[in-house]
């Protein structure tokens, strides 16, 4: 069955530098990879997701994730943080086969001024 | 589309009582699912249905949850008696039924608290 490790329960940057949320992903199959983020009492919306067209995937609010699969890597990354990039994100792991979707633990991301 | 969603948004009951939670996915979408929230757990999948059919209920706690999905448009998820350690955010979603990459829809969650 397919997982992910999600690399830091928490993250912190300052305002401006760089973000970056570790995801591997374990899978027999080319999997479809997911980001989501959930902000303060809200439910999950999506970030972007890889579904083999490109390895590297943009997402909404100035995301982006790479697919490597020689690293079982979709790392989230963000070249500069915002205020409002502070949330939980959750990486998630779907087989193509079947439409059993797996969740990493989350990363919750601090954003200092 | 108004997105998936759930009522109430916030519950507070007292140990030993019924809770009903209820979910209306988005129109079309094929698949629902119910996930719980916990700090110590994280998101649990707990059930999903298929065209309103349970597919998978191997994450169901123990016997005082319970699921239902009458129609393509309503879900229910039940917790009789409720205990404090049910305690957490519930949350709804839904997606097509086509095969593809396509992602869960989330609804707002309700927040369960059992006092």
């Amino acid at each position: 069955a397919q997982s992910v490790t999600q690399l830091g329960s928490h993250v912190s940057v300052s305002e401006g530098a760089l973000v970056l949320l570790r995801c591997n992903y374990s899978s027999s199959v080319p999997p479809y990879l997911f980001w989501y983020v959930q902000y303060p009492n809200q439910g999950l919306q999506l970030l972007l997701k890889y579904t083999s067209a490109a390895t590297l995937v943009k997402g909404i609010n100035g995301f982006e994730a790479e697919f490597k699969k020689s690293e079982t890597s979709f790392h989230l990354t963000k070249p500069s943080a915002h205020m409002s990039d502070a949330a939980e994100y959750f990486c998630a792991v779907s087989d193509r086969h079947n439409n059993d979707m797996r969740f990493g633990a989350g990363t919750r991301l601090t954003v200092k001024p | 589309d108004a997105g998936v969603i759930q009522s109430p948004r916030h519950e507070v009951t007292e140990m030993g009582q019924e809770v009903t939670l209820r979910c209306k996915p988005i129109s079309g979408h094929d698949y629902l699912f119910w996930y719980r929230q916990t700090m110590m757990r994280g998101l649990e999948l707990l059930i999903y249905f298929n065209n309103n059919v349970p597919i998978d209920d191997s994450g169901m706690p123990e016997d005082r949850f319970s699921a239902k999905m009458p129609n393509a448009s309503f879900s229910t998820l039940k917790i009789q008696p409720s205990e404090p350690r049910d305690s957490a955010v519930y949350f709804c979603a839904s997606r097509p039924g086509l095969a593809g990459p396509y992602e869960q829809y989330f609804g707002p969650g309700t927040r369960l608290t059992v006092t």
